[in-house]
């Protein structure tokens, strides 16, 4: 089965800094990834999915993310952060299968002014 | 355009009432599911449907229950209550299952 690592539980970045937020899938087919976020008593928004072809994904929001099979990575990035973008942040894998989607535990990101 | 409709949005149980999570989807989506949502865990499965007629168990089916009679409605219910089963609860609609899951506003469910 899929597994989906963020290993960044909170991040903090100053509004208009960049951001980068990791996740590492593993799973031996192609993975079929996803971001969303969540605001504060809401349910999941999707920023973007990356199933194959360009690498490089752009999304809602000003989001984009980069697959790298070598490293088993597909970290979100912004180039300047506002402070609306301060929510949580999920990592989802498909594994190519119908029962749904395995998600990391999450990266939670804090705006500071 | 509804998308994903979830009632109620907060109940409270006393440990050993049982009660139904309503989910309902208007964009004809023949896959459907359910999550919890705990603090600092992610979203893990407890059901899925691929199909009205057809269910299966997720990561964390016990103490709940699942039924599809309709494409529209996917209902878990919850028996004998425990503390454990507080949690935020997603219903979600795909049209394909590997794409992209939509998701209702969720449902929070303390049990005391």
């Amino acid at each position: 089965a899929q597994s989906v690592t963020q290993p960044d539980i909170h991040i903090t970045v100053s509004e208009g800094a960049s951001l980068e937020l990791r996740c590492n899938y593993s799973y031996g087919a192609t993975p079929y990834l996803f971001w969303y976020v969540q605001s504060p008593g809401q349910g999941l928004q999707l920023l973007l999915k990356y199933f194959s072809g360009d690498t490089l994904v752009q999304g809602i929001k000003g989001f984009e993310a980069e697959f790298k099979r070598s490293q088993s990575s597909f970290n979100l990035r912004k180039p300047s952060v506002h402070w609306s973008d301060a929510a949580e942040y999920f990592c989802a894998d498909s594994g190519g299968g119908a029962d749904g989607l395995t998600f990391g535990k999450g990266t939670h990101l804090i705006i500071q002014p | 355009n509804a998308g994903v409709t979830q009632t109620p949005k907060f109940r409270i149980l006393k440990i050993g009432q049982s009660m139904t999570l309503q989910c309902t989807q208007d964009m004809n989506h023949n896959y459907m599911y359910w999550y919890r949502q705990d603090p600092g865990m992610g979203l893990k499965l407890i059901y899925y449907s691929v199909g009205a007629g057809i269910t299966d168990k997720g990561e964390v089916p016990n103490g709940y229950n699942v039924s599809r009679s309709t494409t529209e409605d996917f209902p878990l219910r919850l028996e004998l209550a425990a503390p454990s089963q507080t949690s935020v609860y997603f219903c979600a609609s795909s049209y394909s299952g590997t794409g992209e899951l939509f998701f209702g506003e969720g449902s929070r469910l303390t049990v005391l």
